[in-house]
C-alpha cells in the first residue's frame, strides 16, 4: 500500500473548518484514500473514504486532487469533541484479494487540537 | 453502524501469566478480524490477520507462539498473550470486516473495537 505523509499536528478554533492535508504521491490506480480518527484511549473511528471523486458524509468532506497525489479532509464546523489523531490511509480496493486484503497500515497521523 | 466489542476493557496481570482478550462483532459476521497493538504516543501496529476457521497470519516480528489467535466463529476472535511480561503492556485493538460488504467499495466494511488496556506488573 502507498505511504502517506501528514503534518504531525494542527490547531483549529471551535466552530471553524478544520482542513487536514495528506500527501500520497505514490498512490496506485486501485487504491482508495481512507480517513480514520482516534480519540484518546479509544479505538479508531471511520470517517470517510474515496477513490477519485470528492466525497461528503455527515461527518466530513474529502477532497482528492485530480492527480490523486494528495487529499484534504474537511471538518466543516469543528467542535471540542473533534480533538483527536487523524489518520490518512491508502489501501487497495476491497475485492483485490491478496495478502494485503483489508489491511490498514497506520502512519503517525495528525494530532488535531480544537480549542475554544 | 456496525459494532465491535472487546472484553475486557482493561486488565492488570502479574508477569508470567496469560491473558485472553475477546473481540466480538455484535451485529454482523466477520470472516476476517485484525489485531493491533499501540504503545503510548505511537501509532497502531498490525500484529496479525485472523480468518475464521484458519490459522492467523502474523506480521513480521510478531511471535506467533506468544500471541495466540483463535477465530473459531464468524463473530468472535480471541488474542491470548502467553507468559506476559511488562514489555507486553500496551493497548490492544481489534477490527472486524463485515463480509456482507466485501467488494462493495462505496461502503466502509471494517470496524474497530474500543481497545483493551493491558498492564503487566
Amino acid at each position: 500500500d502507498a505511504k502517506t505523509t501528514q503534518p504531525p499536528s494542527m490547531d483549529c478554533a471551535e466552530g471553524r473548518a478544520a482542513n487536514l492535508p495528506c500527501n500520497h504521491s505514490t498512490i496506485s490506480g486501485n487504491e482508495y484514500v481512507y480517513w480514520y480518527r482516534q480519540i484518546h484511549s479509544q479505538g479508531p473511528q471511520y470517517i470517510i473514504h474515496g477513490l477519485k471523486n470528492n466525497e461528503t458524509n455527515e461527518m466530513a468532506s474529502l477532497i482528492i486532487t485530480e492527480d490523486r497525489k494528495s487529499s484534504t479532509l474537511i471538518l466543516p464546523h469543528a467542535t471540542l469533541r473533534d480533538t483527536a489523531v487523524y489518520y490518512c490511509i491508502v489501501r487497495v480496493s476491497d475485492g483485490a484479494g491478496g495478502t494485503s486484503y483489508g489491511k490498514l497500515t497506520f502512519g503517525q497521523g495528525t494530532i488535531l487540537t480544537v480549542h475554544p | 453502524g456496525a459494532v465491535v466489542s472487546q472484553h475486557p476493557s482493561r486488565v492488570i496481570c502479574k508477569s508470567g501469566t496469560s491473558v485472553k482478550i475477546e473481540c466480538r462483532s455484535l451485529d454482523f459476521q466477520a470472516t476476517t478480524m485484525f489485531w493491533y497493538r499501540q504503545f503510548p504516543k505511537q501509532s497502531l501496529m498490525l500484529m496479525a490477520t485472523s480468518n475464521e476457521g484458519s490459522k492467523a497470519t502474523y506480521e513480521q516480528g510478531v511471535e506467533k507462539d506468544k500471541f495466540l489467535i483463535n477465530h473459531a466463529s464468524l463473530t468472535l476472535s480471541t488474542l491470548t498473550v502467553t507468559s506476559a511480561h511488562p514489555e507486553d503492556s500496551s493497548f490492544y485493538i481489534c477490527s472486524a470486516r463485515d463480509w456482507s460488504l466485501a467488494g462493495v467499495n462505496s461502503y466502509n466494511e471494517q470496524f474497530f473495537g474500543p481497545g483493551t488496556r493491558l498492564t503487566v506488573l
